[in-house]
């Protein structure tokens, strides 16, 4: 069963500030990916990444920036917090291997508020 | 890029009657459709996907259908339970890519 954590729940900050946020997935997926998710815009995605210190932008990377230095942990990184940061993320892993279109497993999300 | 587009946005129906939610995209390159569901506080999950050599595709009470030519494919609900409550998010992929594009979503209620 596929786990994926993230390191926080919630978490506040002030404006400025620089943010990490951490996933971390136990199944050896290659793709890892973070999503901002706001009501009515959906799930978009702000950086992803297809192996080891790889990194591709997403729809919405301005901003922010992301690490990738172990196959199972990814961060994104808010490099001076501003408050309309303020958002759910949400961390998801996959697996090409096998076909090129694969699941997207989810972390819990981190709540995170920029005051 | 894509554009996938999600309709409606909120959908209210009577416990037992059925539900549609209909996402429309723009890249004719895309050619895998997954639809996760994501209940109250949760993370979403993957409940149906679709490829795009069928047209249909059916679980249970979940279906999904798949148009290529208008590039539009819809989630078929019947016989809706109020578990079926939740924020369902349509998605499309092209074919050698990673990046999955995701619809606004679609927040449906199960009236009992």
């Amino acid at each position: 069963d596929v786990k994926v954590t993230q390191s926080s729940r919630y978490l506040v900050k002030r404006t400025g500030e620089k943010v990490f946020l951490e996933c971390v997935q136990d199944m050896d997926h290659e793709n890892m990916f973070w999503y901002r998710q706001d009501p009515g815009l959906g799930l978009r995605l702000i950086y992803f990444s297809y192996d080891v210190k790889m990194k591709e932008k997403g729809d919405i990377p301005e901003g922010y920036s992301v690490s990738r230095e172990k196959k199972e942990r990814f961060s994104l990184i808010l490099e001076s917090a501003s408050t309309n940061q303020t958002s759910m993320y949400l961390c998801a892993s996959s697996d090409p291997r096998g076909g090129g279109q694969e699941t997207q497993y989810f972390g819990p999300g981190t709540r995170l508020l920029v005051l | 890029g894509e554009n996938v587009e999600q309709h409606p946005s909120t959908l209210s129906v009577q416990e037992g009657d059925s539900a549609v939610i209909k996402c429309t995209y723009s890249d004719s390159a895309s050619n895998y459709f997954p639809w996760y569901k994501q209940e109250l506080g949760k993370r979403p999950q993957l409940i149906i996907d679709i490829r795009s050599n069928v047209g249909e595709k059916k679980d249970q009470r979940i279906a999904v259908t798949l148009n290529k030519t208008a590039k539009h494919f819809s989630l078929h609900i019947t016989e809706t339970q109020p578990e079926d409550s939740a924020v369902y998010f349509c998605a499309a992929v092209a074919e050698g890519y990673q990046k999955v594009t995701f619809g606004t979503g679609t927040k449906l209620q199960v009236i009992p």
